[in-house]
């Protein structure tokens, strides 16, 4: 089965640093993508970054990296120079290449607090 | 540039009356995705729209939950005879179908539902 673990239900990290957001995962398939997604407090999912199996580097968005360890199946988010609009929500997603399959599976998500 | 839009914001009901939900997405968009989420855990998938076409379906989506969109535009999900334990977000996404795995999803701000 299917399944998104994030051990991490809360984090502190100070203004300016950096923090890292642990996301391991557990599928069969050879084939998947990984993303991270932002929720604030308004609510709204806010995609940060994808992943794809079989990409060789790791995927970078400004000041979002994704440090992938498929041996390990983990997709840990790292996030640099934080900032105080960081707070927020995480979650860490997959998605399966398997025919018509469209579900996002989830994590059940990181709460982020920056400090100033 | 709009985003995609969920109406109402908060809906309160009382156990077993119907509500009926709206999303419109993100115009060009031609997929359309709802998600529930509960306090403290991630989305869940329920269905999605390619077009008008409904092409998947969760199992968690019982008999009394219904969704349309009609004309590949806007979409409603309705809940029939509501429980308490429906109470929860419920989240919209659209998306430009091009690739496969690395699709990102644009979310709304959700619908808080909220059964006494």
């Amino acid at each position: 089965a299917q399944k998104i673990t994030q051990t991490q239900p809360g984090m502190f990290v100070q203004e300016k640093e950096a923090v890292t957001l642990d996301c391991t995962y557990d599928t069969s398939d050879p084939s998947y993508g990984l993303f991270w997604y932002k929720q604030p407090s308004s609510g709204e999912m806010i995609f940060l970054i994808y992943q794809g199996s079989y990409d060789q580097q790791n995927a970078t968005e400004g000041r979002y990296s994704l440090n992938f360890q498929k041996a390990r199946k983990s997709a840990n988010l790292v996030i640099s120079a934080s900032q105080l609009g960081d707070s927020a929500m995480y979650f860490c997603a997959m998605r399966r290449n398997a025919g018509n399959n469209r579900k996002l599976i989830w994590g059940l998500g990181t709460s982020l607090a920056v400090n100033p | 540039d709009t985003g995609v839009s969920q109406d109402p914001r908060h809906k309160i009901t009382k156990r077993g009356q119907n509500v009926t939900f709206r999303c419109d997405p993100i115009s060009e968009h031609n997929r359309l995705y709802w998600y529930r989420q509960t306090l403290g855990q991630g989305p869940e998938f329920l269905t999605y729209f390619q077009n008008e076409a409904q092409l998947e379906k969760s199992r968690l989506l019982s008999d009394r939950f219904s969704a349309e969109r009609p004309k590949g535009s806007f979409s409603t999900l309705e809940i029939q005879r509501t429980e308490q334990g429906d109470s929860a977000m419920y989240l919209c996404a659209s998306s430009l179908a091009q690739g496969s795995l690395n699709e990102k999803l644009f979310f709304g701000s959700g619908t808080q539902l909220s059964v006494l």
